[in-house]
């Protein structure tokens, strides 16, 4: 495609239940990062993947979250059990090489906990 | 749509002047630093790009300068427009981090008026 997808744009869960955001990279790109972005702040990190192995997971804030990309492409973001302090925008970024290099931000999925 | 600039620091400039936005980092081993545009609802998009062994960059109409002695950043945008007004986020980066997972400061939000 010609840039990254999330999907949905939009999110409304209770407190308690499971949520998955999708994230298509752009295709080749070997690189795949997730940031959490509460509101009125920068963007942080979550975990990172390379192709289908997630190198990276020291972000993620509990063991409610959840990552995988089992094919190296599209990734899913899945929080269990969703609490309020869980809603922010979910950005997806790609990188076309291993280290380094331009990451492509999708528009991210905006995530409301009631 | 969203707002991320809520309690961002702000910065208002007529349309035509020349706008600089600082950031300051923290971590001396950072080696990449990078600029992004934040629209509202939108993720962040790639403005500019500078390595540690360059203490200037110039783009179309913007400029980052590296000021590595005190770990200070700035984007200078000539001639303000008002398709410029957004968030803009610094971002860093250092090759010993796996992945090259970015490090995003507070954000400025720039508001140009016509």
């Amino acid at each position: 495609g010609a840039g990254v997808s999330q999907s949905p744009r939009y999110k409304v869960a209770k407190r308690g239940q499971d949520v998955a955001l999708r994230c298509d990279p752009i295709s080749g790109h070997v690189s795949l990062f997730w940031y959490q972005q509460a509101l009125g702040q920068g963007p942080e990190f979550l975990t990172y993947f390379q192709n289908e192995a997630q190198l990276d997971k020291s972000g993620l804030p509990s063991d409610r979250f959840f990552a995988e990309r089992p094919e190296g492409s599209v990734s899913t973001l899945k929080i269990q059990r969703t609490q309020q302090e869980d809603s922010a925008v979910y950005l997806c970024a790609s990188s076309m090489g291993l280290v380094g290099g331009e990451q492509f931000f999708g528009p991210g999925t905006r995530l409301t906990v009631l | 749509g969203e707002s991320v600039g809520l309690h961002l620091p702000t910065l208002s400039v007529q349309e035509g002047d020349n706008s600089i936005i600082n950031c300051a980092y923290s971590n001396s081993a950072s080696d990449y630093f990078i600029w992004y545009k934040q629209e509202s609802g939108k993720g962040p998009q790639f403005i500019i790009d500078i390595r540690s062994n360059m203490d200037k960059r110039q783009g179309q109409r913007v400029t980052v300068l590296l000021n590595k002695t005190v770990k200070h950043l700035s984007l200078q945008i000539a001639a303000t427009q008002p398709g410029d007004s957004a968030v803009y986020f610094c971002a860093e980066n250092t090759k010993e981090t796996s992945g090259s997972r970015l490090t995003f400061g507070e954000g400025t939000q720039l508001t140009v008026n016509p």
